[in-house]
Order: C-alpha cells, then structure tokens, then sequence
C-alpha cells in the first residue's frame, strides 16, 4: 500500500487553464502539507493543514487554493496557469502538531509542465 | 528564522570512498535537523534526524550524521559508498520546541558516485 499517493503524476496544460492535484495518505496522519520542488530542486513549503484547518499559507498567489475533505486528503487547485508555475509539486504528511521533530512522509510527486 | 546552507551542489565520489556532504544551519532556538534522500524521479524520503540526545545519528543506508552545536553543523557521512547511493541529499531544520514548527530546507547536493 502507498503511504501518500498524487494524481496524476504528469499534468501538461497550457497558460490559463485551471488544473488540480490530488492527494492522500493512508497513515493515519493529522498534519498535510504541499512543497514546490523548482527547477533548481529548491523544495519549499506552500501549505500545511492539521486536522482539515490550515495552519500555513507561504504568501503563495490566491490561484493556488489547496482543500481538505477530511484529514487523509489535500487537494490542490491552481486557476489560470503560469509558465512560472511549472515545477514538481509535493505533497507529505506527518504525525502531530506539537514541535517539528515528526517525520513527514512525502509523495511521487506530480509534474506541472506549463506551455 | 532558521536556514540551511549545503556547501556543494554537486559531490563526486567513487565507489567505496566516503561520504561527506555538509550541512550549516542558523536557528535561534535548539534546532530539530534532518537528512532526506530523493532518487531520481522518486519523493523525499527520510534518512535520519537529530533533536535531542546522543549528537551522532544513525541512519539507514548506512548513513550517519553528527550534530556540533559549536559549529552550527550537521554533516552527513558514509564510509563506503555504493553505486544507489546516488541521488540528491537535502539537509532541513526546524525549530524545536511545542507549537506548529515548518521544515527548511537547504538547496540540496547531487551526489555522484563513479565505478
């Protein structure tokens, strides 16, 4: 079984289409998070929700809106697509809230190629 | 606010030499520090952390890493290393401590590992 699964793992789209990104994790973790993996392979957090309650917003553009279902699911939609929002998008988990020694647990990852 | 610096983007071994990819962070409280390892086309996946206790760490793959306090440090070792063990290494930092803590990550190092 999968730990966090994405779909789909290549997503190629033109400038302005709106596009979503799926994601969930079976390991019964509260906390969920998206990173941005550029071209350079600089990882860096956008979102992070505990328990379906967003607790992190890294002054990402409002196109990008994630949504939790429920705990085990974060979701991503992006509206009017960049060039510049190509990249490899990542989704993780972790147990808990409290301090940042948790492990997080990362997906495939999915692959946004903006033309 | 914490950082990471990894000195190298790139590191050039050959089989069975060792291992050495460093690793400088700045936090201004007790640190919790981590090592990741992405293979090609793959998600992060854990390597080992530190956040309180015995300073060398242990991983897996062989892997271990020792945290100097005194040189703001935590570098990644192995003393043989093999051909899988090609594949990008990021360092990353969190602030220890109660509360929601995010994950830093440094720019990562690629390495190389020649028959």
């Amino acid at each position: 079984d999968t730990a966090v699964s994405q779909t789909p793992k290549y997503l190629v789209t033109q400038m302005g289409n709106d596009k979503s990104i799926k994601c969930e994790q079976n390991l019964g973790h509260d906390t969920m998070y998206w990173y941005k993996q550029d071209s350079k392979k600089f990882l860096k957090i956008m979102f992070s929700y505990n328990n379906k309650e967003l607790i992190i917003n890294e002054t990402v553009p409002n196109r990008f809106s994630p949504k939790s279902p429920d705990k085990a699911h974060l979701n991503l939609h992006i509206n009017s697509l960049e060039l510049g929002d190509s990249a490899v998008y990542f989704c993780a988990s972790s147990q808990g809230l409290t301090g940042g020694a948790y492990e997080q647990y990362f997906g495939p990852g999915t692959r946004l190629t903006v033309t | 606010a914490q950082s990471v610096t990894q000195l190298g983007s790139h590191v050039s071994v050959s089989e069975g030499a060792l291992v050495l990819l460093r690793c400088n962070y700045s936090s201004s409280v007790p640190p919790y520090l981590f090592w990741y390892v992405q293979y090609p086309n793959q998600g992060l996946q854990l390597l080992l952390k530190y956040t309180t206790g015995a300073t060398l760490v242990k991983g897996i793959n062989g892997f271990e890493a020792e945290f100097k306090k005194s040189e703001t440090s935590f570098h990644l070792t192995k003393p043989s290393a093999h051909m899988s063990d090609a594949a990008e290494y990021f360092c990353a930092v969190s602030e220890g401590g109660t509360g929601f803590q995010k994950l830093v990550f440094g720019t990562g190092t690629r390495l190389l590992v020649s028959p």
